[in-house]
């Protein structure tokens, strides 16, 4: 059974911190994605990351896919309060299962 | 164009009822997914559907059901509910079917079992 373990479970921080949320597992993933979710709301994807090693960057965050596609992260620079919700990652071949979750709160 | 729709958005039943879900996909999406969110942690895969057939089920007791009508809409059924049913249940369409599509989610259907 594939899991994705997400750390940290909920993270409160200052308008233009920096943070690093982390996606892990034991299986190896063809691929990973990032949504986040915002309260009322489903989740929305941010990104798709495919090869081992990949980094994207999608504004203030950047994503990597770890070189064994077993891992990934995420990385907010000068974080906003517009950037608070609940992040997942998401990943699997028959199913896309996700993770447990870190629920990031923003404050100005 | 119309997102994913999902009704009821919220309803109340209490222990022993029966719930039907039900879900409209993105025009021209062919598969249907399920999801159970508990408050504050990651959706729970229940159930896939690709061209109204069953592509995949989570890890939920029978009497969880669903199925998918030749307009790809969709239904999610839960029997004998408990309390442990209270939760966000999710209906996401995508192109394709299987884990590496990306998914478009409803709002969706907050249940409360009392």
């Amino acid at each position: 059974t594939q899991l994705l373990e997400q750390s940290p479970q909920f993270l409160s921080i200052q308008e233009g911190e920096n943070l690093t949320v982390y996606c892990n597992s034991s299986s190896v993933f063809s691929s990973l994605q990032w949504y986040r979710q915002e309260p009322g709301e489903g989740p929305v994807l941010l990104v798709t990351v495919v090869t081992g090693g990949e980094v994207k960057k999608l504004k203030r965050l950047t994503f990597q896919f770890g070189d064994a596609r077993k891992d990934s992260s995420l990385h907010i620079t000068a974080a906003q309060p517009g950037d608070t919700g609940l992040y997942l990652c998401a990943g699997g071949t028959d199913k896309l299962i996700f993770g447990t979750g870190t629920r990031l709160q923003v404050f100005p | 164009d119309a997102g994913v729709t999902q009704s009821p958005t919220h309803l109340i039943k209490t222990r022993g009822q029966h719930v039907t879900l039900r879900c409209s996909p993105i025009s021209g999406h062919k598969s249907v997914s399920w999801y159970q969110q508990v408050l504050g942690q990651g959706p729970q895969f229940i159930f896939q559907y690709y061209e109204k057939e069953e592509r995949g089920r989570g890890n939920f007791p029978d009497r969880f059901s669903a199925r998918q009508f030749p307009n790809y809409s969709s239904e999610l059924n839960v029997n004998a509910l408990l309390l442990g049913d209270s939760a966000l249940y999710l209906c996401a369409s995508s192109f394709v079917a299987g884990g590496a599509g990306e998914l478009f989610f409803g709002e969706g259907s907050r249940l409360t079992v009392l």
